[in-house]
């Protein structure tokens, strides 16, 4: 069974300053798919940012970028130029290519990041 | 276009109480998922349909919990005999299709049982 690890429960963040969420992984399949999803008080899951382990580049979407290490099974979330609306909890999330999963996501346990003006 | 619906955002029942969940999602989306996401903590799967087919329901857990998706499209998430441990937030996704396809959730339900 997969499992994703955030081991940092809270982070906090000068406005236009950069931070960093880590996760790690476990799994044994060699193609699967890595996301960060926010979800701000308002419940709503949203997607940031999507890797595909095949591909060594990393993902890029504006301010939001991931250092992908596939050999070291981490996955990092780098936030550039915060703003307070990053203010969220912050999730990295797992699910591999194919087989049975369907693609059924399984999520750390979860960073709260709280950006301060 | 709309995102994906869930009602109603709120619930509180009394223990012993049958619920009924519903959710709809982004027109034509094929894959539908249940996630109960525990106070604090991370999502976790509960369910899966593709189109009226309900794949994988091994994240149910007990036979109190049932879900449907009769015509592919809105599904509802029903608890039977709610207990305390049934309170969470009950969040459905839905995607165009299976794998790394990225997954569209909704706002949740908010389930209390007194």
């Amino acid at each position: 069974a997969q499992t994703v690890t955030q081991s940092q429960p809270e982070m906090s963040v000068q406005e236009a300053e950069t931070v960093t969420l880590s996760c790690t992984y476990d799994t044994s399949e060699s193609n699967y798919y890595l996301f960060w999803y926010k979800q701000p008080p308002s419940r709503q899951m949203i997607l940031v940012i999507r890797q595909e382990a095949y591909k060594q580049q990393n993902a890029t979407e504006n301010r939001f970028s991931v250092n992908f290490q596939k050999a070291a099974k981490s996955f990092s979330l780098k936030i550039s130029d915060s703003q307070l609306g990053d203010t969220a909890m912050y999730f990295c999330a797992f699910t591999d290519a194919g087989g049975t999963s369907y693609g059924k996501l399984t999520f750390g346990q979860g960073t709260i990041l709280t950006v301060h003006p | 276009g709309a995102g994906v619906s869930q009602s109603p955002r709120y619930k509180v029942a009394k223990r012993g109480q049958d619920v009924a969940l519903r959710c709809d999602p982004i027109s034509g989306h094929v894959s539908l998922f249940w996630y109960q996401q525990a106070l604090g903590q991370g999502p976790e799967f509960l369910t899966y349909f593709q189109n009226e087919a309900q794949l994988d329901k091994s994240g149910l857990p007990s036979d109190r919990f049932f879900a449907e998706r009769p015509e592919g499209s809105v599904s509802t998430l029903k608890i039977q005999r709610t207990q305390q441990e049934d309170s969470a937030v009950y969040l459905c996704a839905s995607s165009l299709g299976q794998g790394g396809q990225p997954q569209h959730f909704g706002d949740g339900t908010r389930l209390s049982i007194l």
